[in-house]
């Protein structure tokens, strides 16, 4: 199975802010990388796929980048509703697998 | 608007069976590849279970921990999405969340729903 690393684990900013969340896969997996968000008690919700398509609806401060192995989701200028989980997972056929998570706090 | 509603979970003791159930509506359910997600703290989330169109002859697909437990299946004409577990322990104790997939990355998702599996 292709495994799905995300750094960091966990990262704090402030509002206005702009982060960098990476993700590395086992294995070449083209553009075939989707970004979900997940706010606390809630589902996750796509917000890239293809590595750098956004999601219907996901603000432009949102983008991706990278192929083959490397992948980043940047967020420019943070906002209060930007702080949660974020997941990165292949979707480069199955058994999809999804990376551990970064969790964006308010600095 | 897009809804996708899970139904069935609860509590089950190890070995036991569960059916969960998913309803979708505000979009075409029939063109949409559909898969089960689960999420536990100590895993996660974990991709379960993939079942493609009408067209692919409904093609399944399956995590290899719940490959030979776990069945998926859906009925187009009633919007609905299935997940059969059975012989269900410990490990299978999670959140499920039903997802529709148009760009083969899971674009919808449900509100999930709780499976524990104890004594």
């Amino acid at each position: 199975d292709i495994q799905m690393t995300q750094s960091p684990a966990s990262l704090s900013a402030s509002v206005g802010e702009t982060v960098t969340i990476t993700c590395r896969a086992s294995e070449n997996i083209y553009s075939y990388l989707a970004w979900y968000q997940q706010k606390q008690g809630k589902s996750p919700q796509l917000l890239v796929y293809n590595a750098k398509t956004l999601a219907e609806g996901v603000p432009s401060r949102f983008s991706g980048s990278g192929s083959g192995t490397q992948f980043s989701l940047k967020i420019n200028s943070l906002q209060p509703e930007d702080f949660g989980s974020y997941y990165c997972q292949h979707h480069y056929g199955t058994p999809y697998t999804f990376g551990g998570g970064t969790k964006l706090e308010i600095k | 608007e897009v809804k996708l509603e899970e139904s069935g979970g609860g509590l089950v003791q190890p070995g036991g069976s569960m059916k969960l159930s998913c309803v979708a509506s505000g979009f075409t359910f029939s063109s949409y590849w559909m898969s089960w997600v689960r999420q536990s703290p100590e895993k996660g989330l974990e991709w379960v279970a993939e079942i493609r169109l009408k067209s692919d002859n409904y093609a399944t697909h399956y995590a290899e921990s719940v490959k030979g437990k776990f069945t998926i299946s859906r009925d187009d004409s009633k919007s609905r999405l299935y997940l059969q577990m059975n012989s269900l322990r410990a490990e299978d104790t999670g959140i499920y969340y039903c997802t529709g997939m148009i760009t083969t990355a899971m674009d919808y998702w449900g509100q999930g729903t709780s499976v524990t599996v104890s004594s």
